[in-house]
């Protein structure tokens, strides 16, 4: 069955250090998504991409996230300047294009990221 | 805004029990609805999707329900095992249809 995929599972940074997290959605999906999860907290959106653009973002999304989907399959979160509160499980998801029934996200496995 | 609550937090039940897991979203004008499991460390695994054009959605010992009108979602899992011991969340999609907004989750245990 089709899954995502995320890289690394951990990744332990220095406050200040640049990151990527990177993601290889379902291949016949089209929207995608970067949600993160801070020890013991909600899940919480980031921001939702499509046609090479962001479609939204939250407050969380500031000038130190970008993302990017730099070629046909991978999907990247870049984090400039990484900070203590940084700290979280990140998660990608995508779906498919809406028809009926297809709202359904799929969720990789996280990658648990640590800055010290 | 729309927000989402899970109650209760945790449950403990014997196994066999039958139980009933509540979330309540505060905007009735939802698109969809999905729940999902998360196991200690690991990823979220969709459970069910449940439109908002759907009162309810069934896989295996599990049903899910929605109530728009009450802006509230239940989880019904019959016949419990211990290896249904996990976070159950239950996730609303934002008033675009495009973000999902997630409750906090009920962590179950279920003893054999």
């Amino acid at each position: 069955e089709p899954e995502v995929t995320q890289t690394p599972s951990h990744q332990v940074t220095q406050m200040g250090q640049e990151v990527i997290l990177r993601c290889v959605p379902i291949s016949n999906h089209l929207y995608f998504y970067w949600y993160r999860q801070i020890l013991g907290q909600k899940v919480e959106f980031l921001v939702s991409f499509y046609n090479n653009e962001i479609s939204e973002k939250s407050e969380i999304f500031d000038d130190q996230f970008s993302v990017e989907r730099p070629d046909g399959s991978n999907f990247t979160l870049k984090i400039r300047s990484t900070k203590l509160e940084d700290s979280a499980m990140y998660f990608c998801a995508s779906r498919t294009p809406w028809r009926e029934g297809q709202w359904e996200q799929y969720f990789g496995p996280g990658t648990r990221l640590t800055v010290t | 805004k729309q927000e989402v609550t899970q109650i209760p937090a945790a449950l403990s039940v014997p196994e066999g029990e039958n139980l009933v897991l509540n979330c309540s979203f505060t905007d009735s004008a939802i698109y969809n609805l999905q729940w999902f499991r998360q196991d200690p460390g690991k990823g979220l695994t969709s459970l069910l999707l449940i439109q908002s054009s759907q009162r309810e959605q069934t896989s295996g010992r599990l049903n899910a329900s929605l109530d728009k009108s009450s802006g509230r979602s239940t989880l019904y899992i019959a016949a419990s095992q211990p290896g249904d011991s996990a976070t159950y969340l239950c996730a609303a999609f934002n008033q675009a249809g495009t973000a999902l907004i997630f409750g906090k989750g009920t962590t179950l245990s279920v003893s054999s």
